[in-house]
């Protein structure tokens, strides 16, 4: 079945440490995207990705990095230098950026930084 | 700033009622609205698209959009207690990047 695979499910990490999320996709699609969701909130973007080796900032992208050398593959880095890191992280993708088609989702990790 | 607004809730409606939940967007040039149901710790999914004006059915589900008021919605006959989730409403962004713009959500409780 195709879909998108996020690891780990769950993660804790020590204040100052980086994490890196794992996203990856078999659905060939070339769009690419993270999230964040806080409790009440909605998702806010942080980096997205149209095509193998580019990808742009979001709306909260300090603190974070990500590459894409894979059309499947998108890890999402959360730094030190990110405040408040604790959150639900989704990684999501899309057929192709701007085609008005809706976003499939992982199942998301939890961060927990203590 | 491009915003998607949805009453918090919570919506508490008895099984088997119809549930009615808001959107409005602020972004006229907006193509394509979506509804993800999203289960306590878990990630959103996809239960409605809809692109044009007026009512699009899927089983119990009808979105309903008009785009003259930025307005859309999402009715839910005969509701489950299943149906007890938080719905968020995503609005096309517009633009060659087509990032979707997220509500904060509308918690719903269906009662037994």
């Amino acid at each position: 079945d195709g879909g998108i695979t996020q690891s780990p499910k769950y993660l804790f990490r020590k204040e100052g440490q980086n994490v890196t999320l794992s996203c990856e996709q078999n659905l060939n699609h070339d769009a690419m995207y993270w999230y964040r969701q806080d409790p009440g909130q909605g998702l806010r973007l942080i980096y997205y990705s149209q095509i193998v080796n580019d990808f742009q900032k979001g709306d909260i992208a300090e603190g974070y990095s990500v590459s894409r050398e894979k059309k499947e593959s998108f890890p999402l880095t959360v730094t030190s230098a990110q405040k408040n890191p604790t959150a639900f992280y989704l990684c999501a993708s899309s057929p192709r950026p701007g085609s008005n088609s809706p976003l499939h989702f992982g199942n998301g990790t939890r961060l927990t930084v203590t | 700033q491009k915003e998607v607004e949805q009453n918090s809730g919570p919506l508490s409606v008895p099984e088997g009622a119809i549930a009615s939940l808001n959107c409005t967007y602020s972004d006229r040039v907006s193509q394509s609205f979506f509804w993800y149901r999203q289960y306590s710790g878990k990630s959103p999914e996809l239960i409605m698209s809809i692109y044009s004006n007026g009512d699009k059915e899927d089983g119990r589900f009808t979105a309903q959009l008009n785009k003259a008021s930025q307005y859309v919605s999402l009715l839910i006959r005969d509701s489950q207690p299943s149906d007890s989730a938080t719905y968020l409403c995503a609005v096309n962004g517009g633009g060659s990047q087509g990032n979707l713009i997220f509500g904060k959500g509308t918690k719903l409780s269906v009662k037994p």
